[in-house]
């Protein structure tokens, strides 16, 4: 029963460094996404990949890029890390059709020194 | 405005107490509609989806209302294990790309 697998869990980063946010899911969704939640705050999204081979942005792309793997993956780069990156990130994956619902990872907790 | 809006709360509510939530949308094309729930610094997890006729889960229903653009979510005998953050999530065509409220705080207390 993995669903959406996140990796790592935690991380701490100097400003500056760069690091990759890796996701991967087991249930052949076709749609991928990267969301994050700053304390008290709702889901902002990242980026979004409709279909292998596909991204977009969604609300708050800067600093950040993305690459569908294949289908099972979908990993969220951080080139050079900022203060204001500190974060919990989410992976989400769907079937992509308007009428199934998300299923998120459980997370990764990001702090940027 | 935000595409989907909570009232953020807190509600403290007793145990056995009927407490509801509302949250409103802008983009009337929306198809979809669900709420999940979210406990402190997990991720969040599906609740229910909200059908146009309404639905009842156990203690829980949500209704949706296309003309006022709202959907519901309305719990009965409310439980210590209830308490947590309900999110509403509002879908489009577009690649079941969602809008996430910034959600409702829920503590029930004994």
């Amino acid at each position: 029963n993995a669903g959406v697998t996140q990796t790592p869990k935690f991380q701490v980063l100097k400003t500056g460094q760069s690091m990759t946010l890796q996701c991967a899911q087991d249930m052949n969704h076709n749609s991928m996404y990267w969301y994050r939640q700053d304390p008290g705050m709702g889901l902002r999204l990242i980026y979004y990949s409709a279909s292998e081979g596909t991204t977009d942005k969604g609300e708050v792309p800067n600093g950040y890029n993305v690459s569908r793997l294949n289908k099972r993956e979908f990993s969220l780069r951080l080139e050079s890390a900022a203060p204001s990156q500190t974060s919990v990130y989410f992976c989400a994956s769907s079937w992509g059709y308007s009428n199934q619902p998300q299923h998120f990872g459980d997370g990764t907790r990001l702090s940027i020194l | 405005r935000k595409e989907v809006e909570q009232d953020p709360g807190p509600f403290n509510v007793p145990e056995g107490a009927t407490v509801a939530f509302n949250c409103t949308y802008s983009n009337s094309a929306s198809q979809s509609f669900f709420w999940y729930r979210q406990d402190c610094r997990k991720e969040p997890k599906l609740l229910m989806s909200v059908y146009s006729s309404g639905n009842e889960d156990g203690r829980f229903t949500a209704q949706l209302n296309r003309a006022s653009q709202y959907i519901s979510l309305l719990i009965r005998d409310s439980k210590l294990s209830d308490s947590a953050t309900y999110l509403c999530v509002v879908m489009s065509t577009n690649a079941g790309k969602s809008t996430f409220g910034d959600g409702t705080t829920l503590t029930v207390k004994p």
